[in-house]
């Protein structure tokens, strides 16, 4: 069965600065999905950032990058000039690709507080 | 609609209390999933729909969970006799696409249950 470890429960980071949140997983495939969601306190998650598992770009939107390390099985997001709206709880989620599967495997977050 | 809908926001239920729970996802979207995030956690998989037919509900943590989605858009999760162990955020995401193809879904902003 896939795990996603996420092992920084809280985060600070000062406004304008750059943080990184980690993330590691386990699984046997090959292919798959790995993706960053943002949840605010109106807990609608919204996803940040997505990579596929055989690109071995990594996947830039905006100010939030990833750093895939398809060998070590982690997968950590760079959030630079960070902003007071970035202040959330974020996850790291996979998924297997094609099949009966595509159902989102979540870590368990991590709570990201941006100072002003 | 424009986004996801999930009513009621919050609903506190006594125990062993009936309670339904509504999603009405993005008009066209294919597929719909039932999410249940704890106090603390990330969200975990219920249960999918592809249009009106539930293909996965592999995680439904019991009998007493039970959800539908008969015309192939608005889903009801209902969830008989709760528990204080049901107390949670229940999330409900969309996709147009069907479930395979990886791309990040659409979630709603969820529905507290706390049961007493």
């Amino acid at each position: 069965a896939q795990t996603v470890t996420q092992s920084q429960p809280e985060m600070s980071v000062q406004e304008a600065e750059t943080v990184t949140l980690s993330c590691t997983y386990d699984t046997s495939e090959s292919d798959y999905y790995l993706f960053w969601y943002k949840q605010p306190p109106s807990r609608q998650m919204i996803l940040v950032i997505r990579q596929e598992a055989y690109k071995q770009q990594n996947a830039t939107e905006n100010r939030f990058s990833v750093n895939f390390q398809k060998a070590a099985k982690s997968f950590s997001l760079k959030i630079s000039d960070s902003q007071l709206g970035d202040a959330a709880m974020y996850f790291c989620a996979f998924m297997n690709y094609g099949g009966s599967q595509g159902n989102l495997i979540f870590g368990k977050g991590t709570k990201l507080s941006v100072k002003p | 609609g424009a986004g996801v809908s999930q009513s009621p926001r919050y609903k506190v239920a006594k125990r062993g209390q009936d309670v339904a729970l509504r999603c009405d996802p993005i008009s066209g979207h294919v597929s719909l999933f039932w999410y249940q995030q704890a106090l603390g956690q990330g969200p975990e998989f219920l249960t999918y729909f592809q249009n009106e037919a539930q293909l996965d509900k592999s995680g439904l943590p019991s009998d007493r969970f039970f959800a539908e989605r008969p015309e192939g858009s608005v889903s009801t999760l209902k969830i008989q006799r709760t528990q204080q162990e049901d107390s949670a955020v229940y999330l409900c995401a969309s996709s147009l696409a069907g479930r395979t193809l990886g791309y990040g879904y659409t979630f709603g902003s969820g529905t507290r249950l706390t049961v007493v």
